[in-house]
């Protein structure tokens, strides 16, 4: 079954715009991931972030957790071509554990 | 440092046969994890070998198995093929141990059933 649901389901914006995606998760977690998949192949992880944590950077990404709500957004700012990809946010099944749980995932297309 | 290597990384078999795929982690990891991909059903977790053993499992029928080596390389091997086997298969490592990490990812095995 699946943890995590992204919101939108797929997402076009122009190059350049910041894009904007959501992850809503059902129990209580530690951690929460995203990850990026370029047309079917392998996933690539993105940040990891903590559940004492609320806001997290890296280089053009930002994502922020409310564990009051259980969700989680992240943000791409200053879109490129290549950031065209699946994005999915995916947390542990249990505390301390390497068995991950996927989001059904968003597609986000930048148009040139 | 090397990534995660998957082989082969398309296949097509036939229904009833049986298929092996083999999965290289990053040196230093010791934990393997693999995942199903099809279109209907997104990713799902498969299992997770630690340290040889296997240490979480999805709700996948026997006829998927798995084992990792002593040098960590994992494979994993689905018996009596059905047309619904037919997915993109993903091979993770991580360092394991206490908690959970950030995984990386292989490039996945392509397998085709007909």
């Amino acid at each position: 079954s699946q943890q995590g649901e992204e919101d939108p389901q797929a997402l076009s914006i122009q190059e350049g715009e910041n894009a904007t995606m959501n992850c809503s998760y059902k129990t209580s977690i530690n951690n929460l991931q995203w990850y990026r998949q370029n047309s079917g192949r392998g996933l690539v992880h993105l940040i990891l972030i903590r559940s004492n944590e609320r806001e997290k950077h890296s280089g053009r990404l930002r994502v922020t957790l409310d564990t009051s709500k259980k969700s989680s957004s992240l943000l791409i700012t200053a879109s490129r071509a290549a950031d065209t990809a699946s994005y999915f946010c995916a947390t542990p099944t249990n505390f301390g554990n390497e068995k991950l749980t996927f989001g059904t995932g968003t597609r986000l297309t930048i148009i040139p | 440092k090397a990534g995660v290597t998957q082989t082969p990384r398309y296949l097509i078999k036939t229904r009833g046969q049986q298929v092996t795929l083999s999965c290289s982690p990053i040196s230093g990891h010791r934990s393997v994890s693999w995942y199903q991909q099809t279109p209907g059903q997104g990713l799902q977790f498969l299992f997770e070998y630690f340290s040889e053993t296997q240490r979480n499992k999805g709700n996948f029928p026997g006829r998927f198995s798995g084992r990792q080596f002593s040098n960590s390389r994992s494979e994993m091997n689905v018996s009596t093929l059905e047309l619904g086997d037919s997915a993109l298969y993903l091979c993770a490592s991580s360092l394991g141990g206490q908690g959970s990490h950030e995984q990386y990812f292989g490039p996945g095995t392509r397998l085709t059933v007909t």
